[in-house]
């Protein structure tokens, strides 16, 4: 089972630059959310997804966009990358509309900015 | 607002210890998870614990829960090598789940 799957892996931006990191899921779970893991701080959520066409912002969502088109696939899109943007990202869902089960994570997207 | 603070944040300790990893969260919640992460690794997900008095077990590894204190603690019965990792705790509040800021636990020989 392929679970939730992220694309690409290792990114290099320049400031000001734009990209979508990828994230797909074939568990047909209804919740699935985004995070950034910065060093000594956890993982912190961007922004959360309940359903297809719904979502919503989470505790650090300034400088990044989603849409939530298709029950599979949440894209992370940073429109105008900045170096505070450097950071793992991780994308996660659950079967339940809140989190009311076991989160599953993707292997994480590395992504620097110069 | 939800806060969740874990200590300590760095634990080294001897392989066959016993030691335990204290998580505090500042709003009423009724279910906590223990996550485990390797390095450049993903999260593994370890327990979830659902009510008050919630205890679970897993081969050296026991967390509890206490929710009118909001404490959960991870307890490691004697230690090995292979338990060396950072282990997350992560407090649910409706569709936010936010983690502690992690122990990276040293497990040495």
């Amino acid at each position: 089972n392929a679970g939730v799957t992220q694309t690409p892996k290792f990114q290099v931006l320049k400031t000001g630059q734009s990209m979508t990191l990828q994230c797909a899921q074939d568990m047909n779970h209804e919740y699935m959310s985004w995070y950034r893991q910065d060093p000594g701080m956890g993982l912190r959520l961007i922004h959360y997804s309940v359903g297809a066409g719904i979502t919503d912002q989470g505790e650090v969502p300034n400088g990044y966009n989603v849409s939530r088109s298709t029950t599979e696939d949440f894209p992370l899109r940073l429109l105008s990358a900045a170096p505070s943007q450097t950071s793992v990202y991780f994308c996660a869902s659950t079967e339940a509309s809140g989190i009311g089960g076991e989160l599953f994570f993707g292997e994480g997207s590395r992504l620097t900015v110069l | 607002e939800l806060k969740v603070e874990q200590n300590p944040l760095f634990l080294s300790m001897q392989e066959g210890k016993n030691y335990t990893i204290y998580c505090n969260y500042s709003t009423t919640s009724d279910r906590l998870y223990w996550y485990r992460q390797d390095p450049g690794k993903s999260l593994e997900s370890l327990f979830v614990l659902l009510s008050n008095g919630a205890v679970k077990q897993e081969g050296r590894l026991m967390a509890s829960l206490d929710t009118k204190a909001r404490l959960s603690t991870l307890h490691i019965t004697a230690a090995v090598h292979d338990l060396s990792a950072t282990y997350f705790c992560a407090v649910v509040l409706i569709n936010d789940m936010r983690f502690g800021a992690g122990t990276r636990l040293t497990v040495k020989p």
